[in-house]
């Protein structure tokens, strides 16, 4: 079945440590990985999309077939970083919709 | 581009009254999606429609949940009657699917700011 975990729902760092908040999924096809960042009662917002291999305000991830990962990681975290996270699969073959993740909430303390 | 536009932001009721929650998705986008979202369940999908066909809706929790696409521009979800624990964070989506004979494009989806439910 699909599924994607997230097994933190809380990340409580102080500003300038590294940042990892951790997403595993399950799969049987070709995954498409995508985060979304939710600020304080506002909208969900795609970070990344692993296909694209970019950074976006700092944040970088990477999928690891063999691990069956997509771990979001920032080096260096900032208050305006503190939300919750999303991971997020794409299941293709007709069905096109998300499998979210229940999400992490990550709060950078000053 | 305006983005996904939901209607009310909030809505305070009582419960056994109807609830209509409205969305606009971006002009383009084939797909539409409802999801609601709770401090206990997180982000749910109840239903998405491609092409204004609902394609999946297995996500909706009982028969007092309806969703309508009657056009590219404009979707509801209803709630008839509602009760309090229907209360939530409902948020719609919409995104491009493009067909390439046997491969699918899937572009990302955008939200829109959600509609606040309060069933009293």
């Amino acid at each position: 079945a699909q599924r994607v975990t997230q097994p933190e729902k809380l990340l409580s760092v102080f500003k300038g440590a590294p940042v990892e908040l951790k997403c595993n999924y399950s799969y049987s096809g070709s995954p498409e990985l995508f985060w979304y960042v939710q600020y304080s009662r506002q909208r969900l917002q795609l970070l990344l999309r692993h296909i694209s291999r970019e950074s976006i305000k700092g944040f970088t991830a990477d999928l690891n077939k063999g691990e069956t990962s997509f771990h979001l990681k920032k080096p260096f975290a900032q208050e305006e970083d503190s939300a919750m996270y999303y991971c997020a699969l794409f299941l293709s073959g007709g069905y096109n919709k998300l499998i979210f993740g229940a999400g992490t909430r990550l709060a950078v303390h000053p | 581009d305006a983005g996904v536009i939901q209607s009310p932001r909030h809505e305070v009721t009582e419960m056994g009254q109807e609830v209509t929650l409205r969305c606009k998705p971006i002009s383009g986008h084939n797909s539409l999606f409802w999801y609601r979202q709770t401090m206990m369940r997180g982000l749910e999908l109840l239903i998405y429609f491609n092409n204004n066909v609902p394609i999946d809706d297995s996500g909706m929790p009982e028969d007092r949940f309806s969703a309508k696409m009657p056009n590219a521009s404009f979707s509801t979800l209803k709630i008839q009657p509602s009760e309090p624990r229907d209360s939530a964070v409902y948020f719609c989506a919409s995104s491009i699917l493009r067909s390439q004979g046997w491969k699918e494009s899937n572009q990302p989806q955008h939200f829109g700011d959600g509609t606040r439910l309060s069933i009293l």
